[in-house]
């Protein structure tokens, strides 16, 4: 079955820190994963996509297809980093509304 | 408008009523997309319009659960017989392309049934 797992519901780090968001999945093929962000009171955006393989605000993400991984790392956090964070996968190139999301992980920047 | 509207905001209803919410998806997007996420869980997709091709209703989780769409404009999304599991926020998103990664999502509906 499809499944996207983040462990951690809260994760809280001081500014500075190095923040690593975590993302499991399960899929039998060759999925797409993406991250998402949702700043507070702002609306459910796209953060990045593993197949562009590139660094928005910081944050990158690699997939590691032997650990089934995907996470969300950034050295750097700010405190304009606190958001909820929502990893997702699609196994269409996330047309049709197959993206299935995780539960999300809040990420708390202390100053 | 600048960007996908939904309304209401908030909605408290009792158990058992009907309840009606409301997309104004960004002009000349052809598909749109209905979610939600109850409290400590993942977004949960529920419906797909694209123009004018029939529905993808498979995420909608019961008969109670009904949406429609008019051409490329408002979408609503009806539950009947409003139910406690159904208090969540509900998530509309429209895309110009089809790929929900390419989506634009509005600021949802926090539906509770008390």
């Amino acid at each position: 079955a499809q499944r996207v797992t983040q462990p951690e519901k809260l994760l809280s780090v001081f500014k500075g820190a190095p923040v690593e968001l975590k993302c499991n999945y399960s899929y039998s093929g060759s999925p797409e994963l993406f991250w998402y962000v949702q700043y507070s009171r702002q609306r459910l955006q796209l953060l990045l996509r593993h197949i562009s393989r590139e660094s928005i605000k910081g944050f990158t993400a690699d997939l590691n297809k032997g650990e089934t991984s995907f996470h969300l790392k950034k050295p750097f956090a700010q405190e304009e980093d606190s958001a909820m964070y929502y990893c997702a996968l699609s196994g269409y190139g996330g047309s049709q509304g197959n993206l299935i999301f995780g539960k999300g992980t809040k990420l708390s920047v202390k100053p | 408008g600048a960007g996908v509207s939904q309304s209401p905001s908030n909605k408290v209803t009792e158990k058992g009523k009907d309840v009606e919410l409301r997309c104004d998806p960004i002009s000349g997007h052809t598909a749109l997309y209905w979610y939600r996420q109850r409290l400590g869980q993942g977004l949960e997709f529920l419906i797909y319009f694209q123009g004018n091709s029939a529905p993808d209703k498979s995420g909608l989780p019961s008969d109670r659960f009904s949406a429609e769409r008019t051409g490329e404009s408002v979408s609503t999304l009806t539950i009947q017989r409003t139910q406690q599991e159904d208090s969540a926020v509900y998530l509309c998103a429209s895309s110009s392309t089809g790929f929900l990664t390419e989506a634009f999502f509005g600021q949802g509906t926090r539906l509770t049934v008390v």
